[in-house]
C-alpha cells in the first residue's frame, strides 16, 4: 500500500469549510484513496473514498488531483462534532487479506 | 442494528495472567481484524481473518493469538500479558460481497492496562 503524508494538526472555525490535505505521491493505478475519522478514543468511522474522480456524499467531498499524487477532504460546514483525527489511507479495494493500515492522521479541531 | 461489539470495554490485569477480549459482529462479514492504538503510533493491525479458520498476522502479532471458529466471533487472546501490551484495542469487520465493501465497521474499543 502507498504511503501517505498528512499534517499532524489543523484548526477550523465552526461553520466554515475544513480542507484536509493528503499527499500520496507513490500511489499506483489500482489504489483508492480512503478517508476515515476517529472521534476521541471511539472506533474509526468511514467517511468517503475515491479512485480518480471527485466524490461527494452526505458527510464530505473528496478532491483528487489529476496526477492522483494528492487529495483533499472537504467538510463543507464544520461543526464542533467534527473535531477528530482524520486518516487518509491508500490501498486497493478489499479483496486481499490485509486490512486497512492507518498512519498518524491529522487532528482537526473545530473552534467555536 | 448492524454493529461490532467488544467485551470487556475496560480491563486492568497483572503481568502473566491470561485474558481474552471478545469481538462479535452481526453483519455476516467474512473479514475481521484486530488493531491496537498507542499514542504517536496510530492504529496498527495485530491479526486479521478472511473467513472461518483463516487467520494471518498483521503488523504487530507478537504476544497475541486469535481464533475464528465461527463467522461472527473473533476473540483476541493474550496468553501472558506484559505491560507493553497496555493499549486501546479495536476489532473491525467488513465484507467483500457488499456494495460498500470498502467500509470497515469498528467496535467501540477495549482499553487494556497490564500492571
Amino acid at each position: 500500500d502507498a504511503k501517505t503524508t498528512q499534517p499532524p494538526s489543523m484548526d477550523c472555525a465552526e461553520g466554515r469549510a475544513a480542507n484536509l490535505p493528503c499527499n500520496h505521491s507513490t500511489i499506483s493505478g489500482n489504489e483508492y484513496v480512503y478517508w476515515y475519522r476517529q472521534i476521541h478514543s471511539q472506533g474509526p468511522q468511514y467517511i468517503i473514498h475515491g479512485l480518480k474522480n471527485n466524490e461527494t456524499n452526505e458527510m464530505a467531498s473528496l478532491i483528487i488531483t489529476e496526477d492522483r499524487k494528492s487529495s483533499t477532504l472537504i467538510l463543507p460546514h464544520a461543526t464542533l462534532r467534527d473535531t477528530a483525527v482524520y486518516y487518509c489511507i491508500v490501498r486497493v479495494l478489499p479483496g486481499s487479506a490485509r486490512q486497512l493500515t492507518f498512519g498518524s492522521g491529522t487532528q482537526l479541531t473545530v473552534l467555536p | 442494528e448492524a454493529q461490532v461489539t467488544q467485551n470487556p470495554r475496560y480491563l486492568i490485569t497483572v503481568t502473566g495472567k491470561k485474558l481474552t477480549v471478545t469481538c462479535s459482529q452481526n453483519m455476516n462479514h467474512e473479514y475481521m481484524s484486530w488493531y491496537r492504538q498507542d499514542p504517536g503510533l496510530g492504529l496498527r493491525q495485530i491479526y486479521y481473518s478472511m473467513n472461518v479458520e483463516v487467520t494471518d498476522k498483521g503488523d504487530v502479532p507478537e504476544g497475541y493469538k486469535v481464533s475464528r471458529k465461527e463467522k461472527r466471533n473473533f476473540p483476541l487472546i493474550l496468553e501472558s500479558p506484559s505491560p507493553n501490551q497496555t493499549s486501546l484495542y479495536f476489532c473491525a469487520s467488513s465484507s467483500p460481497r457488499e456494495r460498500k465493501s470498502y467500509e470497515q465497521y469498528f467496535g467501540p474499543g477495549t482499553r487494556l492496562t497490564v500492571t
